[in-house]
């Protein structure tokens, strides 16, 4: 298996531009997850997916984040309007919940920067 | 919100010393996690250890849990320049989905 491949690696944008970042977890997972990392707030859980379904949403910062999984196999988190703010590494994690208790498998990330 | 709190946030050793870090949390939990993450990568799981164990061992890892103080610790024995990394302390509640993470320990080994 490839793991869970992101993209795109790095993107520079403006501000006010929209961002649309992507992910593909590992087949067989059940549970996706979408990270924020930043030096000043660690890593924080913006949101996470089961079968398909977003189940908690409250760490998304504000309503310009969006994320959507439309399928087993593809999400994406969106940000429109970006902010010079919203710069930091996104990560996005799968699991097969329920066996081996939820053990995440990371992406290599998508490091975004907003001028 | 951050789950976990790992102290210290940085460390420093030199080759062949142990490391101890330690994360603390504050809800009940079904079991926690230690990953590690090397500069520009995303994280790599390392050990698990469920809610009813008190120790566990992983080559040169050693994790152990006390759920009455919410508190665990990562133990890397005969530390070498490789274990160069941030390390990181994950919960996981009951209901086995939500993961949350610490800020994370930085450890870095002397050659």
């Amino acid at each position: 298996d490839a793991g869970v491949i992101q993209s795109p690696r790095h993107e520079v944008t403006e501000m006010g531009q929209e961002v649309t970042l992507r992910c593909k977890p590992i087949s067989g997972h059940n549970s996706l997850f979408w990270y924020r990392q930043t030096m000043m707030r660690g890593l924080e859980l913006l949101i996470y997916f089961n079968n398909n379904v977003p189940i908690d949403d409250s760490g998304m910062p504000e309503d310009r984040f969006s994320a959507k999984m439309p399928n087993a196999s593809f999400s994406t988190l969106k940000i429109q309007p970006s902010e010079p703010r919203d710069s930091a590494v996104y990560f996005c994690a799968s699991s097969r919940t329920g066996v081996g208790a939820n053990v995440l498998t990371f992406g290599a990330g998508s490091r975004l920067t907003v001028l | 919100s951050q789950q976990g709190e790992e102290d210290p946030q940085a460390l420093s050793i030199q080759e062949g010393e142990n490391a101890t870090m330690n994360c603390s949390y504050k809800t009940s939990i079904n079991n926690l996690q230690w990953y590690r993450q090397n500069s520009g990568r995303g994280l790599v799981h390392l050990i698990l250890i469920r809610s009813n164990e008190r120790e566990k061992h992983s080559g040169r890892l050693r994790v152990t849990l006390d759920t009455s103080k919410k508190s665990s610790s990562l133990l890397i024995t005969a530390s070498r320049a490789a274990d160069t990394a941030s390390y990181f302390c994950a919960t996981v509640p009951g209901g086995y989905q939500k993961v949350t993470f610490g800020i994370g320990t930085k450890l870095q080994v002397i050659p």
